[in-house]
């Protein structure tokens, strides 16, 4: 059974830092892109950013929103995956959702359950 | 950008109720449009790919067509586990782009 489970979110100051993180289970992980999906209080979904695999060099791709200020990285040994986010803005308060791209379709085909950020002074 | 629309933003709808849900590109994105489940306080659940093609496990109550700019989902026989927000989203193209979210209530 595929699993995502994300950890790292909590309260930070504007300007502040946070770094995620998804414990990939169930399935080969290092085949797989993966993305980050965030959700603000009570609006709708909003893409973050992707990593493709090591075939594909490990490149990135990321939402205007946040990128120069959001890095997006992996470690294929440990099935994990991460978001460092930097200056960090009241905008950024969402729940963040890691995502696995399907190999065949490239669509989402499972989600984490979410971490929640809340950036407040 | 590519811009997804949804209509409409919210429906109500009684047990046993067919139920279409629009979603519409800015530009064209073929085949490349997925649909989302989301009930409250919970992850997104993937519905179906490629505009039509139902994702391992989800029923057979949901599907979904169109291709080029206009897409639909539609559920057959609306049960209460499906009262919830559903999204589109396109991924032709970067940036990946969500719709604004159609919530099924209950009439």
């Amino acid at each position: 059974e595929v699993q995502l489970v994300e950890s790292g979110g909590g309260l930070v100051q504007p300007g502040g830092s946070l770094r995620l993180s998804c414990a990939a289970s169930g399935f080969t992980f290092s085949d797989h892109f993966m993305d980050w999906v965030r959700q603000a209080p009570g609006k709708g979904l909003e893409w973050v950013g992707r990593t493709r695999n090591k075939a594909n060099s490990y490149t990135t791709e990321y939402a205007a929103s946040v990128k120069g200020r959001f890095t997006i990285s992996r470690d294929d040994s440990k099935n994990s995956l991460y978001l460092q986010m930097n200056s960090l803005k009241t905008e950024d308060t969402a729940v963040y959702y890691c995502a696995r791209v399907s190999s065949g379709s490239y669509s989402f085909d499972s989600w984490g359950q979410g971490t929640l950020v809340t950036v407040s002074s | 950008d590519i811009q997804m629309t949804q209509s409409p933003s919210s429906l109500s709808a009684s047990v046993g109720d067919r139920v279409t849900i629009t979603c519409r590109a800015s530009q064209g994105i073929s085949s490349s449009l997925a649909w989302f489940q989301q009930r409250p306080g919970k992850a997104p659940k993937s519905l179906i790919y490629a505009a039509s093609s139902l994702q391992s496990g989800v029923p057979s109550k949901f599907s979904g067509s169109g291709s080029g700019t206009d897409f639909t989902l539609t559920i057959s026989s609306l049960q209460p586990e499906d009262f919830a927000t559903y999204y589109c989203q396109q991924y032709s193209s970067y940036p990946l782009t969500f719709g604004g979210g159609t919530k099924v209530e209950i009439k």
